[in-house]
């Protein structure tokens, strides 16, 4: 069965410090992955999403990610968090059903 | 700028009492997609519509349906809410079908039930 996994549920990080933010997969097929972040009652805004290509993709707010295919991993990280980087985090993977599934999210709160 | 426009951002209904929550996009995207998030979860994908095609998911209740009217208009109807539809529903749209398209989301209804 194919399946998103968010390890963490909770991330507390201070401020400026870096932040790691873990998504696994599995699937049988090739997929296409993607990170949003939500605020608080807002909608999702895409991070940045890998399609092909190079491993490492580089999106907004100065996040990166790194598509691991050997251990099936698409971590999202940013070297110095901000205040306002404090929100929810869903990694979503997309495998040929023409649609999104996303892991259960990351609440990032960054600690000043 | 191109926008998912959800309307209104925050809607009470009674128990039972139909209602609607609606959805525009100026992005002139094919595919508009409903999404309902639970507290604290994921969103979980209601259907969507390409173009004017239709696509349920399988799990989805027969107490929700949907229209679209034209491209730049989605609706999400509930016909007899209980109190576990109260939750943010969310639209998004993306230019094509295909699984390289990113979703465009919308901020989201909340509905609550009384």
């Amino acid at each position: 069965a194919q399946s998103v996994t968010q390890l963490d549920s909770q991330v507390p990080v201070f401020e400026e410090a870096p932040v790691e933010l873990r998504c696994n997969y599995s699937s049988s097929v090739s997929v296409y992955l993607f990170w949003y972040v939500q605020y608080p009652n807002q909608g999702l805004q895409l991070l940045l999403k890998y399609l092909s290509g190079s491993t490492l993709v580089k999106g907004i707010n100065g996040f990166e990610a790194e598509f691991n295919k050997s251990q099936t991993s698409f971590h999202l990280r940013k070297p110095s968090v901000h205040i306002s980087d404090t929100a929810e985090y869903f990694c979503a993977v997309s495998w040929g059903a023409n649609n999104l599934f996303f892991g259960t999210g990351t609440r990032l709160t960054v600690i000043p | 700028d191109a926008m998912v426009i959800q309307n209104p951002r925050y809607q009470v209904t009674q128990f039972g009492k139909p209602v609607t929550l609606s959805c525009s996009q100026t992005l002139n995207h094919n595919v508009m997609y409903w999404y309902q998030q639970k507290s604290s979860q994921a969103p979980k994908l209601l259907f969507h519509y390409y173009d004017k095609d239709f696509n349920n998911e399988a799990d989805t209740p027969d107490n929700f349906q949907s229209r679209r009217p034209n491209t730049s208009f989605c609706f999400l109807d509930i016909r007899s809410p209980g109190l576990g539809d109260a939750a943010m529903y969310l639209c998004a749209t993306s230019r094509d079908q295909g699984d390289n398209q990113p979703q465009h989301f919308g901020d989201g209804t909340r509905l609550s039930i009384l």
